[in-house]
Parts: structure tokens; sequence; C-alpha cells
């Protein structure tokens, strides 16, 4: 089945320092969602990528979609305390049988050092 | 305008009880899915229910069942609790059925299920 697998699962960076998670798909994706939980919350969407190669911003954040659609990533310029979280990847794409779900990645926890 | 509910917030039960918990889409969402967070883990998808019925599933056994209800709300049930159940349950509601996982999930505070 597909499986989806983000790294690195643990980052501590100082407050000031850039911040990236990588995301890899094993099969070909419809889309790709990011999703940020902070510590006792629960998931919250940040952001969509359907177009191969697509890049979007949300102020300090980056995100792009690989060009074959198997792979993704989130970059924070300037991490700041509020940052504190872990950001999840979630592919779409099909699970065999003409069944699709959406399939998380085990997250990429961040802490900030003031 | 409320965003998705969920209840109970926490439940303990023993091995071989059954469970039953329940979750209210956000405003205007018609669909619902189901998710099982282990601790450290990132959310598993179990089922998505559209028009009361159940759209798609995981990788989860026949333990795990559900329904929605024609307010759009929806149970989870889970039958012979094992250990291994024991998780964070979460709900998220979203719109657009049949493409409803193209679309940005809303998801609900989850109810921490501790099975002993």
């Amino acid at each position: 089945g597909q499986q989806v697998m983000q790294i690195p699962q643990y980052q501590h960076v100082q407050e000031g320092e850039d911040f990236t998670t990588y995301c890899n798909s094993s099969t070909t994706l419809s889309n790709i969602q990011w999703y940020k939980q902070r510590p006792g919350g629960h998931p919250v969407f940040l952001i969509q990528l359907v177009k191969s190669g697509e890049v979007k911003k949300q102020k300090r954040l980056t995100f792009q979609f690989g060009e074959a659609k198997k792979n993704s990533s989130l970059h924070i310029t300037a991490t700041q305390t509020t940052d504190v979280g872990t950001y999840f990847c979630a592919g779409f794409g099909s699970s065999g049988a003409g069944s699709y779900q959406l399939t998380f990645g085990k997250g990429t926890k961040l802490s900030v050092i003031p | 305008d409320a965003g998705v509910t969920q209840s109970p917030t926490h439940l303990i039960k023993t091995r071989g009880q059954q469970v039953t918990l329940r979750c209210s889409p956000k405003s205007g969402h018609d669909t619902v899915s189901w998710y099982q967070q282990a601790l450290g883990q990132g959310p598993q998808f179990i089922f998505q229910y559209y028009e009361e019925e159940e759209r798609q599933r995981g990788n989860f056994p026949d333990r795990f069942s559900g329904h929605q209800f024609p307010n759009y709300s929806s149970e989870l049930n889970v039958n012979a609790l094992l250990l291994g159940d024991s998780a964070l349950y979460l709900c998220a509601s979203s719109l657009a059925p049949g493409l409803a996982l193209y679309n940005e999930q809303f998801f609900g505070p989850g109810t921490r299920l501790t099975v002993l």
C-alpha cells in the first residue's frame, strides 16, 4: 500500500534559524497536504499542493511539491517560538483496488530554543 | 460557527469491551473521516462517511465500524477492544463528497481512548 515517509523525526533549532522537513511517498500522489499539530492539540490544515513542481508561500513558510509528485518539503525561515509543534505531510493517492485515502507521515517534531 | 466537536474527550475501557465515539462536523460540512493517532505517530485513516455510507476505508479490521446520521454527525464503534487500540481518535470533516480528501479537513479535538 501507499507509504509516506517524513524526515527528520525531530529537529531542534535556535530561534531565528531555518527549518526544513521532507516528505517522500512510495507512489505518485494526486495531491499533498500539510498540517501542524501543537502539543496536546489536533492537526490544523496549513496548505494543499496539487500541481507538479508547485511552490506556495505563507509568510515565512514555503511549501514545494516535487516534479514527479512523489515528494514535498516545508521550509520555515527564521523560526519563532510560535512555530513549535509537529508538522505532518499527508499524501492523497491510491491505496489499491480503486480505493483512495489520505496517508500521513509520522511527522517532524520541531523544538525552538529561545 | 461551531467547529468539529467530539465526545467524550477521554475514555477508559478494558480489553474485550466495546466503545462508541461521537463526532459532529463543522457547520456546512457533509463528509466525516475518522483517524487513529497512536502516541508519537501520524494519524492513520480508518474510514470516511458521506451520505450515510462508508465511502473509503483504510487498513483497519472489521472490529472498527461506523455510522453517519442524516444530520451528518457520525459515530465510530470499536468492538472487542485490544490494548493496541489505545490512541487518540480524531474526527475530521470536509466538503465535496467523493473528492473530500482533496479538500481541507477540519479536525476535532479528539477522544483519548485508554484500554486497560
